[in-house]
């Protein structure tokens, strides 16, 4: 099964600032990556697909690049409703796989 | 409205089987898969499997091969995981998605997967003796 891994576990950020999420694949997922956003105690919330491809409603500075094995999602000016777990997942082969996840907090 | 409704809480001994369910409403539900995802208390998403909602077609990931059954029923709109033997660390909030949407061209019929956009409220699963 492909690998997911993202970096680094945790990011500190202040309010304002641009947060730069890693995510890397065992092998090429080619562009069947997706982001997450997850707060405690809520379902996971689609943010981008097709690695740059926002979902819908999702503000623009949320961005994500990358294809094959490494891509990116930034946000831009870190709003406070933004500190959250964000993961990774491929859908290029089954099985399906997520990233072990990224915190962003607050610094 | 669309969304996805998931069943309430359970509670089971080890070994025991679990089913949860996952209704639609507000889209065409057979022109969607669903996917399963867990996650442990604390710990990162799980992809468990994958069904087509429009013929039963089933991707489950290998780690739950042979212990999990995934289902679905267009008559109420609901998709179903099931998941025997349940050990401690089944312990678990269980989630649906919808992932991928059916398209058929010249009588064959394939899914465009655009990652899993609508979200169940999730469905924890305690196991304990």
């Amino acid at each position: 099964e492909i690998v997911m891994t993202q970096s680094p576990a945790t990011l500190s950020v202040s309010p304002g600032d641009t947060a730069t999420l890693s995510c890397r694949a065992s092998q090429s997922v080619s562009s069947n990556l997706a982001w997450y956003q997850q707060k405690p105690g809520l379902a996971p919330r689609l943010l981008i697909y097709g690695a740059s491809s926002r979902a819908t409603g999702l503000p623009a500075r949320f961005s994500g690049s990358g294809s094959g094995t490494g891509f990116t999602l930034t946000i831009s000016s870190l709003q406070s409703e933004d500190f959250a777990i964000y993961y990774c997942q491929q859908y290029n082969n089954w099985p399906w796989t997520f990233g072990q996840g990224t915190k962003v907090e607050i610094k | 409205q669309v969304q996805l409704v998931q069943s309430g809480a359970e509670v089971k001994k080890p070994g025991a089987s679990v089913k949860v369910s996952c209704k639609a409403s507000g889209y065409t539900f057979s022109s969607y898969g669903i996917s399963w995802v867990r996650q442990a208390p604390g710990q990162g998403l799980e992809w468990m499997g994958w069904i087509s909602t429009y013929n039963g077609n089933t991707n489950y990931a290998q780690k739950f091969q042979g212990r999990v059954t995934m289902t679905s029923d267009t008559s109420t709109n609901t998709a179903y995981m099931e998941l025997r033997s349940l050990r401690s660390d089944d312990a678990a909030v269980y989630y649906c998605a919808s992932s991928g949407e059916k398209s058929t061209i010249y009588g064959v019929v394939s899914y465009y997967y655009n990652g899993m956009d609508l979200w169940g409220q999730g469905t924890t699963v305690t196991v304990s003796s």
